[in-house]
């Protein structure tokens, strides 16, 4: 069955720092991949996405996230992070067929230090 | 582009009454979901739309639930007899006919049972 996992439930960082946040996936075939933020009260926005090619994506706000096949991890980094990333962080599998829905992980949220 | 607008924003209401929440996609998009957010998890597809078919339609659609898009475009989501376990962010989320791997989120409706 299709499932995406998101060890950590929370993270603090201080300003600054840089940042990973990790995502594991299963899927049968190469997946399409994704990240999402979202702000308290706010839907999501995506970050960056992957579906074939160089295994390194680039996203918005300074983030990028690297494909491993071997490890079914899509993880996402920022090498400095800004109070402003203060958010909650969703990994998604979508399908390749049918509806092409949709399926997240449970989220990472993320706090800063000043 | 506007982007997918969904109101209302906020709603609260009693147990055992009806609610019914719009979204609106971007403008030419034919595909819409429903994904419902309860707190600490990530969003779960409930419904699915290809202009005004609902193809395919989760699990956790109870029979309470009901969703249409008449005319391919804004879609509504009905609610009836309302139990406090509905209280969750109900998102929606369109893709273009071009680019159906890549879907973009409205703000949510945030429903409150009492």
């Amino acid at each position: 069955a299709q499932s995406v996992t998101q060890p950590d439930i929370h993270i603090t960082v201080s300003e600054g720092a840089s940042l990973e946040l990790r995502c594991n996936y299963s899927y049968g075939a190469t997946p399409y991949l994704f990240w999402y933020v979202q702000s308290p009260g706010q839907g999501l926005q995506l970050l960056l996405k992957y579906f074939s090619g160089d295994t390194l994506v680039q996203g918005i706000k300074g983030f990028e996230a690297e494909f491993k096949r071997s490890q079914s991890s899509f993880n996402l980094r920022k090498p400095s992070v800004h109070w402003s990333d203060a958010a909650e962080y969703f990994c998604a599998v979508g399908a390749h067929s049918g509806t092409y829905k949709y399926i997240f992980g449970t989220g990472t949220r993320l706090k800063v230090l000043a | 582009d506007t982007g997918v607008s969904q109101n209302p924003r906020h709603k609260i209401t009693k147990r055992g009454q009806n609610v019914t929440f719009r979204c609106d996609p971007i403008s030419e998009h034919n595909r819409l979901y429903w994904y419902r957010q309860t707190l600490g998890q990530g969003p779960e597809f409930l419904t699915y739309f290809q202009n005004e078919a609902q193809l395919e339609k989760s699990r956790l659609l109870s029979d309470r639930f009901s969703a249409e898009r008449p005319k391919g475009s804004f879609s509504t989501l009905e609610i009836q007899r309302t139990e406090q376990g509905d209280s969750a962010m109900y998102l929606c989320a369109s893709t273009s006919p071009d680019k159906w791997e890549t879907q973009y989120f409205g703000p949510g409706t945030r429903l409150l049972v009492l």
